[in-house]
């Protein structure tokens, strides 16, 4: 499968402070990625959807304000959480869907990078 | 809207024995593509197998085989032969549309999955 890296890894900050995690599409373009949400024990959420040049799409709920994400080139997506608070906590997780179909890939699977484990306290 | 239903939070299995689990789902689109994925406690996400609301075939990957009832909106996960390595969530998940990888995918609450030696 694709290659998906994220990075951090994990990060601790304090409250109030801002942090940027960066996904990253190694093994191709693409014009769409995903980020997620998972709480301890919890499904995935999904955020928003970013798109390469355009506004991102959030889902119901989701704070654009807070979480600011900026998809600004074909191989890179950013997450900020801004102003983070200890309920911001979270494992977020990102995904990526190849474009134009999925190439060879008969479904079109997304790839998911690692995750960022991010702890606000 | 895109829903999914798995009903079991956790379950045990004996080491070497079959497993299902559980997954229903509700949309209006007859278009769709429904996947599991397997999230060991390390969180990385791994795709295990998909079935096309088209194919008329159970799809099976290795141990891994998806148990199709499109009347009934089922589309459950059996694993056979069970691993210690199996142990892990498991996901199943749901998107619109065929070949639209584009589109995002609905998640279930999951199943954790414990293997017994």
């Amino acid at each position: 499968g694709a290659v998906v890296s994220q990075h951090p890894s994990w990060v601790i900050c304090k409250s109030g402070t801002s942090v940027k995690i960066e996904c990253r599409s190694l093994d191709f373009q693409a014009t769409t990625m995903f980020w997620y949400r998972q709480f301890p024990k919890q499904s995935l959420m999904l955020m928003a959807t970013s798109n390469e040049g355009s506004k991102a799409t959030y889902e119901q709920g989701v704070e654009k304000d807070k979480f600011l994400i900026n998809h600004a080139s074909l191989t890179l997506s950013t997450l900020t959480v801004t102003s983070a608070h200890p309920e911001d906590s979270s494992f977020y997780i990102c995904s990526v869907a190849p474009p134009g179909g999925g190439g060879g890939l008969s479904y079109n699977e997304q790839f998911f990078g690692p995750g960022t484990r991010l702890t606000v306290l | 809207a895109q829903k999914i239903t798995q009903t079991q939070p956790g379950m045990f299995v004996q080491e070497k024995e079959a497993v299902t689990l559980d997954c229903t789902y509700d949309t209006s689109d007859p278009s769709y593509g429904l996947f599991w994925y397997k999230q060991p406690s390390s969180g990385e996400m791994i795709f295990l197998i998909y079935q096309g609301s088209y194919d008329q075939q159970n799809a099976t990957e290795g141990r891994y085989s998806l148990n199709f009832q499109k009347a009934r909106k089922s589309a459950n996960l059996v694993i056979s032969a069970s691993q210690l390595g199996d142990s892990a969530m498991y996901f199943c998940a749901m998107r619109e549309g065929i070949k639209a990888a584009g589109n995002k995918l609905t998640f279930g609450g999951g199943t954790r999955v414990l293997v017994k030696p």
